[in-house]
Parts: C-alpha cells; structure tokens; sequence
C-alpha cells in the first residue's frame, strides 16, 4: 500500500540529546514538509524540501535540522538547540508541479522531553 | 500578515446547525486550495479541495473567492460527529509549497 510512514510513534528524549524522527514515502512525492503542533494549536512548518538533496527552512527552523539523501525519506533531527521539544511532529508529503497537490500525512509522532 | 490566516475559534453549534468557516490567503499568486479535518491527536485528513469555483460534497460546501483572497467552507445539518479541527491549505506553485492555517475548531453539542 503506498502511503507515508512516521516513527517512531512517541519518543521520550532526555535534556541535552539529539533525537532524530522518521519519515519515509513510498508515493513518489517530490515534496515533504515538516510541521510541529503543540496542545490546541494550529501546524507550524519547521523545514520542507521540493527536491532531493535541497530543502528551506519554514518558521520554526531553529533547533531542527534535516536531509534529503533519498527523495522517499526525510528525517528530522531535534537537537539540543530547540528548548522546548515537546510536541506532535507532523510529516506530510506531496506532488509538485500540478494542481493535484493534497498533502498526505503520516500518523505523527509524540515526542516528550524527560 | 501571515500567508494564511483563519479564525481559531472554537465554534460551538448544536445539532442540525449550519455553520461556515472562512480563511483568508495573502499570496494572489496561489493555485490550489484545500479544506483538511484533524480529529484530537490525530494526523490532519483530506476533506475537500477546491480548485476553481467551489464544489460540494453532501453536508460541505467550499467556495473560493479569488477576488477577495478568501475561501469557506460550510456544514449543513451539523452532527456531532462533526467535532474536529478544520484546517485550510494553500499550494503556492511560484514557491512549490503547501501553506497550512492554524485551524478552526469546531464543538457540535446536543
């Protein structure tokens, strides 16, 4: 089944670590995004990518990195630069280039800073 | 002025209620338009485009309204099944990205 593919689902990560989150598409999506959502609030985009091996920050990029080696997958590393890590991690992807553009998510992933 | 902007809410209805939520877009230059549900702690889920004039899909209605920068989205026979956050979403193809709201968020009550 193609779809896009987030883990792990909750990640519990201690201050001052690195921690990277998942994210592959078997959809063959150009573009991938990535967005935080903390308690009742809207999506915020942290990086997005259109094209291997390129990605831009979006606004909320400090305290993040990310890679585009392979155009199916797209990690983001939390590092000990983001202080206040806790939240929902939203990776989405899509088709560029036409109008066809629905995003599609994957389940998210919850990461807690312990 | 953020690219995308809708009114956080929450909208509380009762049941049956018609209710309309509106989101406005900055980029002129934007070519598609979309309407997302997220229920609590879960991923945002397709629930609408809208690619020219609006279109319709049962209870939900979408418009666009290139003119004044904005589109709608309108429930009818509100259920409570309802309850959700609805998201709107901008692909701006000059910058070939997806642009998301912060959402509205919708109570059907009894």
């Amino acid at each position: 089944d193609g779809g896009i593919t987030q883990s792990p689902k909750y990640l519990f990560r201690k201050e001052g670590q690195n921690v990277t989150l998942s994210c592959e598409q078997n959809l063959n999506h150009d573009a991938m995004y990535w967005y935080r959502q903390d308690p009742g609030q809207g999506l915020r985009l942290i990086y997005y990518s259109q094209i291997v091996n390129d990605f831009q920050k979006g606004d909320i990029a400090e305290g993040y990195s990310v890679s585009r080696e392979k155009k199916e997958s797209f990690p983001l590393t939390v590092t000990s630069a983001q202080k206040n890590p806790t939240a929902f991690y939203l990776c989405a992807s899509s088709a560029l280039g036409n109008i066809n553009t629905e995003a599609f998510f994957g389940q998210g992933t919850r990461l807690t800073v312990v | 002025r953020k690219e995308v902007e809708q009114d956080p809410g929450p909208f509380n209805v009762p049941e049956g209620a018609t209710v309309a939520f509106n989101c406005t877009y900055s980029n002129s230059a934007s070519q598609s338009f979309f309407w997302y549900r997220q229920d609590c702690r879960k991923e945002p889920k397709l629930l609408m485009s809208v690619y020219s004039s609006g279109n319709e899909d049962g209870r939900f209605t979408a418009q666009l309204n290139r003119a004044s920068q904005y589109i709608s989205l309108l429930i009818r026979d509100s259920k409570l099944s309802d309850s959700a956050t609805y998201l709107c979403v901008v692909y701006t193809g000059t910058a070939s990205k997806l642009t998301f709201g912060t959402g509205t968020r919708l109570q059907v009550t009894l």
